[in-house]
């Protein structure tokens, strides 16, 4: 079936410092790939997608390039803020889980002044 | 424009109590969704609904009905409250599913003694 897996958590970094959260999925055929965020006390909202192999997703800095070969999406992003600690959830969705959502465990980043 | 709301925002529950959490949208999306998020485990989907009057189970059911008489509403209940059931419990809605964007609420914080 389905499945997504992050690295683990907490990731910690200086301001300015550059990010990557890897993400691996297993799943047949093209799913959609996601990147979705979660700040301390709110609901999760998307930050970048990416709906065919090679897209690059882009939002607010971060960028995610969708790679077939490797099966990966990675988050990175150049030169984080403190305002960007927060969690970083991979999902996809494709025909196996009939286009639900299977997510990963989360990445807590968290970013140092 | 409120988006996903959740009532309440957080409830505390005797075992075998019982309790219905409420997930409104103003966006007229199709598909409304209840997932659980557990420490280290990412959201895991409870029930979801692809439009009025139908629900599905999703990943972990046991335990939860919904119901969706209106568009806009989709309602999770607890017969009889576990402390398994202690969790963060979110909303969710979309146009589509599969690549369309799933807006969240704030989520709902229950804890069951």
């Amino acid at each position: 079936g389905n499945s997504v897996t992050q690295m683990e958590g907490p990731v910690t970094l200086s301001e300015e410092a550059f990010l990557t959260i890897n993400c691996t999925y297993t799943a047949t055929g093209y799913p959609s790939l996601f990147w979705y965020v979660q700040y301390p006390g709110e609901g999760l909202q998307l930050l970048l997608k990416a709906t065919k192999a090679d897209d690059k997703g882009s939002n607010k800095g971060f960028e995610a390039t969708y790679r077939k070969e490797t099966t990966s999406f990675h988050l990175e992003k150049g030169s984080v803020q403190v305002s960007d600690s927060a969690v970083y959830f991979c999902a996809l969705s494709g025909p196996d889980s009939n286009y639900q959502l299977i997510w990963g465990a989360g990445t807590k980043l968290i970013i140092k002044p | 424009n409120a988006g996903v709301t959740q009532t309440p925002k957080f409830r505390v529950l005797k075992t075998g109590q019982s309790m219905t959490l409420l997930c409104a949208q103003d966006m007229n999306h199709e598909y409304m969704y209840w997932y659980r998020q557990d420490p280290g485990m990412g959201l895991r989907l409870i029930h979801y609904s692809v439009g009025e009057g139908t629900t599905a189970k999703g990943e972990v059911p046991d335990g939860y009905n919904v119901s969706r008489l209106k568009k806009q509403n989709f309602l999770l209940g607890l017969e009889s409250a576990a402390p398994s059931q202690t969790s963060v419990y979110f909303c969710a809605s979309s146009r589509r599913a599969g690549v369309d964007e799933q807006y969240f609420g704030p989520g709902t914080r229950l804890t069951v003694t």
